[in-house]
């Protein structure tokens, strides 16, 4: 099994702050690896996908990347609507066995 | 619009089974791979299924394997899990997610549907 570890698990910052998150795995997984925004009571939201590629409609403000086992998302300028928890998954395994990170909740 | 929809949650006993739906509307669900993923309250993500589009391939977490199982309905553009023997554990929000590009990531998410397993 592939473990996904996130770092910091929670972080404190300011709109206008740029923020980085650290997704780290227990192996190579190449560039398999995705990142979702969760608010509360509401679902997941893709954000970056293939470690580096910004789903449609998602603010450029976001970007990610790595490769290998360690990956990071950063958010230049914080937005009032960024602060959410975030997730990394990775999709490398075959067959699927996809794993989460534990989350990193952005508060301000 | 793309979007997933389930259904099916609700206070079930321990020991007791349980059918959620996962319904699609603008696009045609058995020419995607979807996937199941649940979150125990104020937890995080766990993945616990895939059917491939062509229901030739089904994969379950090991925390559920034996105990879950996946269908479609492709009259209905529909995907059930039927989820047996549950016990408290299995207390949580079911997603369903489609794999967006075969590809392991997932987009959209449905909203979610609460499933709590409690005498």
């Amino acid at each position: 099994d592939i473990q996904m570890t996130q770092s910091p698990s929670s972080l404190s910052s300011s709109v206008g702050d740029t923020v980085t998150i650290t997704c780290r795995a227990s192996q190579n997984i190449a560039r398999y690896l995705n990142w979702y925004q969760q608010k509360p009571g509401q679902a997941p939201r893709l954000l970056v996908y293939a470690a580096s590629s910004l789903q449609s409609g998602v603010p450029s403000r976001f970007s990610g990347s790595g490769s290998g086992s360690d990956f990071t998302l950063t958010i230049s300028g914080l937005q009032p609507e960024d602060f959410a928890t975030y997730y990394c998954q990775q999709s490398f395994s075959t067959p699927p066995d996809y794993s989460f990170g534990q989350g990193t909740k952005l508060e301000i | 619009e793309v979007q997933l929809v389930e259904s099916g949650g609700g206070l079930v006993q321990p020991g007791g089974s349980l059918r959620l739906s996962c319904a699609a509307s603008g696009f045609t669900l058995s020419s995607y791979e979807i996937n199941w993923i649940r979150q125990a309250p104020g937890k995080g993500l766990q993945w616990i299924s895939y059917i491939s589009g062509d229901d030739s391939m089904e994969y379950f977490a090991d925390s559920v394997k034996g105990r879950f199982t996946i269908s479609r309905d492709k009259a209905k553009n529909s995907l059930y899990l039927q989820m047996s023997n549950l016990s408290a554990e299995d207390t949580a929000v079911y997603y369903c997610a489609r794999d967006a590009a075969a590809a392991g990531w997932f987009d959209p998410w449905g909203q979610g549907t609460l499933v709590t397993v409690s005498s």
